[in-house]
């Protein structure tokens, strides 16, 4: 079956330093990648995705790329800030286009992270 | 426009008493999931409709856990005879169609004493 695996943390940075949060997965076919985020008091977003590999999803300085070779899709942001403090989610989905596929997403455990001023 | 909403935002309810859960997906979704996310099991996929039919229930954890959409819109999560192990924050999404973004609600907390 399929499965995420990403540290677990929590994982605590300083402001203005740069994140990786690692994710790799195992699927049976050709997943779309995601990751999702969520902050204190509030429900998931969608953070960033790639439908294929080699695509770089990128949103609000975040960026992954899906490496298909190494079956991952790390997370990274160059330089962090405090309203980046949540829980960030990687997950999979066997659609083969925009995501979301027919039988849901499977999520790793989520990383917490807390940015420290 | 207005998100996935979900009610009640917090339930307590005591062991073997049923609970409904409620959710209102983004109009024109045709897509609505449930998830599960609990501190022991992360989150954990539980069913999906298009329009108003389930294909597959497998992902329920028990048949205590029943689900139903009708007019193509809100959907309830019914677990019968809950127990301490049912609590979680129970999450619903919704997408355009199948094959789409998932777009999630706030949850619901649900505490079995």
């Amino acid at each position: 079956g399929n499965s995420v695996t990403q540290m677990e943390g929590p994982v605590t940075l300083s402001e203005e330093a740069f994140l990786t949060i690692n994710c790799t997965y195992t699927a049976t076919g050709y997943p779309s990648l995601f990751w999702y985020v969520q902050y204190p008091g509030e429900g998931l977003q969608l953070l960033l995705k790639a439908t294929k590999a080699d695509d770089k999803g990128s949103n609000k300085g975040f960026e992954a790329t899906y490496r298909k070779e190494t079956t991952s899709f790390h997370l990274e942001k160059g330089s962090v800030q405090v309203s980046d403090s949540a829980v960030y989610f990687c997950a999979l989905s066997e659609s083969m286009y925009s995501g979301g596929g027919a039988d849901g997403l499977t999520f790793g455990k989520g990383t917490h992270l807390i940015i420290q001023p | 426009g207005a998100g996935v909403s979900q009610s009640p935002s917090n339930k307590v309810t005591e062991k073997g008493k049923d609970v409904e859960l409620r959710c209102d997906p983004i109009s024109g979704h045709t897509a609505l999931y449930w998830y599960r996310q609990s501190l022991g099991q992360g989150l954990e996929f539980l069913i999906y409709f298009q329009g108003n039919s389930a294909p597959d229930k497998s992902g329920l954890p028990s048949d205590r856990f029943s689900a139903e959409r009708t007019g193509g819109s809100v959907s309830t999560l019914t677990i019968q005879r809950t127990q301490q192990e049912d609590s979680a924050v129970y999450l619903c999404a919704s997408s355009y169609a199948l094959l789409e973004t998932q777009y999630f609600g706030p949850g619901t907390r649900l505490l079995v004493l």
